[in-house]
């Protein structure tokens, strides 16, 4: 089983700036997966990134990277030049034991000219 | 991503009203999900089904029940629907449902229980 915590509910970020949205898990299990996830306006969810418990490199895709501190159970996600099409709703989420998807209560992020 | 769609997309009903959501997809993936979402909760696994006839509970599964007769069609019905079940509902699905796979999503059902 995972418990995902996600502290900031919104966050604001000038465009073209980088911006960090924490994300810190709990889970006894030795395998487990990290998910970003991101939820626009429109509703639909849209998956970003991925980290395995197993992986040593972080993760990438794009302008989107996973800051995995596997000591600190923290997988951050590090978005860089943000984008106005950043606004979203973000939702961090971990497997852990099996396929079962334990989501935290998302970060409101704003991207402001 | 997974052809994956929902109907209906929009649905109000009133209380003690059966209701059904059906999930379809057309990617031939073995496993299937339902989640609902409501605010300060994230998304919570409901059910979920790993083969035809093959189903499971999830975290928040009271008042709800499944059935999955095809691979590519996944239901969900609310015996007797109530206002705590007001809610966002989304479908996902993968194909090998294990803790490295990533779950594709599909576009929501937006229920509302008068």
């Amino acid at each position: 089983a995972q418990k995902i915590t996600q502290t900031q509910p919104g966050m604001f970020v000038q465009e073209k700036e980088a911006v960090t949205l924490d994300c810190t898990y709990d889970t006894s299990d030795q395998s487990y997966g990290l998910f970003w996830y991101k939820q626009p306006s429109s509703g639909e969810m849209i998956f970003l990134i991925y980290q395995g418990s197993y992986d040593e490199q972080n993760a990438t895709e794009g302008r989107y990277s996973l800051n995995f501190q596997k000591a600190r159970k923290s997988a951050n996600l590090v978005i860089s030049a943000s984008q106005l099409g950043d606004s979203a709703m973000y939702f961090c989420a971990g497997t852990g034991g099996g396929n079962k998807l334990t989501f935290g209560t998302g970060t409101q992020l704003k991207v402001e000219l | 991503d997974a052809g994956i769609t929902q109907s209906p997309r929009h649905k109000v009903t009133e209380t003690g009203t059966p209701v059904t959501l059906r999930c379809h997809q057309t990617e031939n993936h073995r496993y299937m999900y339902w989640y609902r979402q409501d605010p300060g909760h994230g998304l919570r696994l409901i059910h979920y089904s790993y083969g035809v006839k093959d189903t499971d509970k999830g975290e928040v599964s009271d008042g709800y029940s499944v059935s999955r007769s095809k691979t590519e069609d996944f239901l969900l019905t609310l015996e007797s629907a109530t206002s705590s079940q007001t809610s966002v509902y989304f479908c996902a699905t993968g194909l090998a449902g294990d803790f490295q796979e990533t779950q594709y999503f599909g576009p929501g059902t937006r229920l509302l229980v008068l």
